[in-house]
Parts: C-alpha cells; sequence; structure tokens
C-alpha cells in the first residue's frame, strides 16, 4: 500500500519571504499523480497544484512550484513571495494511475505567513 | 458551474444515534468520495462511489455506510455513533473514469458527537 508522509507538522515564513514544504511517499509503482492541496482555517480543500510522474519536468502554477524527485520519492512544494492568504494546511497527494484507485493523503503541514 | 455541495454543514448528534449525510457532486461528476477529518488522524478515506457502485472501500467498520443516486448524487451514513466520530466529514467530487483528475472538495459536515 501506498504511504505519503510530511515531516513538518508546523512550519512559518514571514511575508514575502520563500517556504518549502516536504513531502515523500512509498510505493512500488512507476505511474501515479502527485498534488499539493490547501486547507485554509474554515474553508474548502483546494487544489493547488498536480504532478504527472512520467513528466520529468517540474509542475509550476505561479507562485506555487514543486521539486519532484523521483528516485528518491520527495514531492516537495516551494510557496515563493508568501501571502497572509497562503496560511493554511497544506497535504501531499498520491494516487496510481491505474483505474480505480483512491486518494493517499499525508497529515498535512500547517502554515503560518507572518505579517 | 455550481462547486461540491455537503448537507447539513454542521451537526451534534448523540451516542448511539444514527446520522445521514449527503453530498450533490459538481454538474457531470459521476464519482464521489467521502473522508473523514480529525486533529489525530487526519485525512482518512472512507469509501468511493462511480456510478452508482462503490469502487473502494477503507478500513472503516460496518457502521458506516454510503450509496449514490443515478444523479451522481451521493449520501453517507453512520449507525449507533460514537464519540470518536466527532470529524469534519468531507465529500470530493471527480470526473472518475480514464486518468486520475483532481479531487474537488465540498466544505464539509462538521459532526459532534455527545
Amino acid at each position: 500500500a501506498q504511504t505519503v508522509t510530511q515531516s513538518q507538522p508546523e512550519m512559518s515564513v514571514q511575508e514575502a519571504e520563500t517556504v518549502t514544504l516536504s513531502c515523500t511517499y512509498d510505493t512500488s509503482e512507476s505511474d501515479y499523480y502527485l498534488f499539493w492541496y490547501k486547507q485554509p482555517p474554515s474553508r474548502q480543500m483546494i487544489l493547488v497544484i498536480r504532478q504527472e510522474a512520467y513528466k520529468q519536468q517540474n509542475a509550476t502554477e505561479n507562485r506555487f512550484s514543486v521539486n519532484f524527485q523521483k528516485a528518491a520519492k520527495s514531492f516537495s512544494l516551494k510557496i515563493s513571495d508568501s501571502q497572509l492568504g497562503d496560511a493554511a494546511m497544506y497535504f501531499c497527494a498520491y494516487r496510481s494511475r491505474y483505474y480505480g484507485q483512491n486518494f493517499v493523503f499525508g497529515p498535512g503541514t500547517r502554515l503560518s505567513v507572518l505579517p | 458551474k455550481a462547486g461540491v455541495t455537503q448537507t447539513p454543514r454542521y451537526l451534534i448528534k448523540t451516542r448511539g444515534q444514527q446520522v445521514t449525510l449527503s453530498c450533490s457532486p459538481i454538474s457531470g461528476h459521476r464519482s464521489v468520495s467521502w473522508y473523514q477529518q480529525t486533529p489525530g488522524q487526519g485525512l482518512q478515506f472512507l469509501f468511493e462511489y462511480f456510478s452508482e457502485t462503490q469502487r473502494n472501500k477503507g478500513n472503516f467498520p460496518g457502521r458506516f455506510s454510503g450509496r449514490q443516486f443515478s444523479n451522481s448524487r451521493s449520501e453517507m451514513n453512520v449507525s449507533t455513533l460514537e464519540l470518536g466520530d466527532s470529524a469534519l466529514y468531507l465529500c470530493a467530487s471527480s470526473l472518475g473514469q480514464g486518468i486520475a483528475g483532481e479531487l474537488f472538495f465540498g466544505e464539509g459536515s462538521r459532526l459532534t458527537v455527545l
């Protein structure tokens, strides 16, 4: 079974600075998807960024980018120019490419942004 | 396009009662998944329904059940409630077929068991 680990339960960053959230996963599969989801306080969870394992190029969405290291099974999220609105729980998630497989979520990292 | 809608948003029950939560997915989405979120356990997968069939099931007791209707709306039921069932229950929908797409989450139903 696949597992997802986020070793940083809490992190903080100064506004306008850069922060990196770590995620590692364990799988025997070669083809899969990785996601970062954001859950602001008392608000719904939304997708931040998605990476397809067969793509070597790291995904980027505006201020959010990932460092995908397939051999190391590492998938970190970098947030540049942090804003107060980035404060949230961040969940790393894995999904097999095979049909019918469910998502596996990590335990989450709570990010605080300091003004 | 309307998002994923969950009702009720908040509810309080007592031990031994049962509860039914409802989820309306995004129009056109045929897959609905349910998750239990607690501070100690994080997000735990309950089950997934696709075209009215349960496709996957997590490691929860039989007190937790669900179903999906022909219009893709889903309900989950928890019988004989226990204090430990207090949690935020999240529903997520996706297209559900072919290449694994993203999940779209609802705002959740917060259940408190007294």
